[in-house]
């Protein structure tokens, strides 16, 4: 099976603009979640989609937001860039188990915000 | 709200000797608990976890991790270090409530430096 792509891999923007970033999950995987690392505040949850629903939203402003496509792909949008939304930003899909199942991760996109 | 800790943010071992990455985690009720580590410019690859059962998990790569309830310890730990296993590790946990989702609470992260 293939992993979870990410699409692109690198992004440099300017303040102000916006960008969509695009996932796609494993074949068969329903649940999508994203991600935000930095150096500074780590790895932190951004928004979880299973079924084309938001399941779960981190705290995270309203300029982030995210949507789920009938075949599971996801992006995820940010608008107004500004300098503090450089990150890496990572997607991961899992089967929706209740007995815990683990998520699969992809590389990442690295956005940069000039 | 749940927590995870990850008090080193560094350790450094040497080759063929046994690792020991420390994890503590808050949360309410019974948590589902992982290890997932992160080589440079890779996304994170999952290592192993603990959901219920045997408190002596054992994953991928001779990775090995021992959930102790009374400690809120998670503990990651290898016999014999390679040079290759240097890189970050992060625990995560979930809360096992049904609306908690997929959603995971990460560390700080830990970097592991093995020398030869």
């Amino acid at each position: 099976k293939a992993g979870v792509t990410q699409t692109p891999r690198y992004l440099i923007k300017t303040r102000g603009q916006q960008v969509t970033l695009s996932c796609s999950p494993i074949s068969g995987h329903r649940s999508v979640s994203w991600y935000q690392q930095t150096p500074g505040q780590g790895l932190q949850f951004l928004f979880e989609y299973f079924s084309e629903t938001q399941r779960n939203k981190g705290n995270f402003p309203g300029r982030f937001s995210g949507r789920q496509f009938s075949n599971s792909r996801s992006e995820m949008n940010v608008s107004t860039l500004e300098l503090g939304d450089s990150a890496l930003y990572l997607c991961a899909s899992s089967l929706l188990d209740r007995a815990g199942g683990e998520q699969f991760f992809g590389p990442g996109t690295r956005l940069t915000v000039l | 709200a749940q927590s995870v800790a990850q008090p080193e943010d560094q350790v450094n071992v040497a080759e063929g000797n046994p690792l020991t990455v420390k994890c503590t985690y808050s949360v309410s009720g019974n948590p589902y608990l992982f290890w997932y580590v992160q080589y440079p410019n890779r996304g994170l690859q999952f290592l192993l976890k603990y959901i219920t059962g045997d408190n002596l998990v054992k994953g991928s790569y001779g990775f090995e991790a021992e959930f102790n309830k009374s400690q809120t310890s998670f503990h990651l730990k290898k016999p014999s270090a390679l040079v290759s296993d240097s890189a970050l590790y992060f625990c995560a946990v979930r809360a096992p409530q049904n609306n908690a989702g997929n959603m995971l609470t990460f560390g700080g992260g830990t970097r592991l430096m093995v020398k030869p």
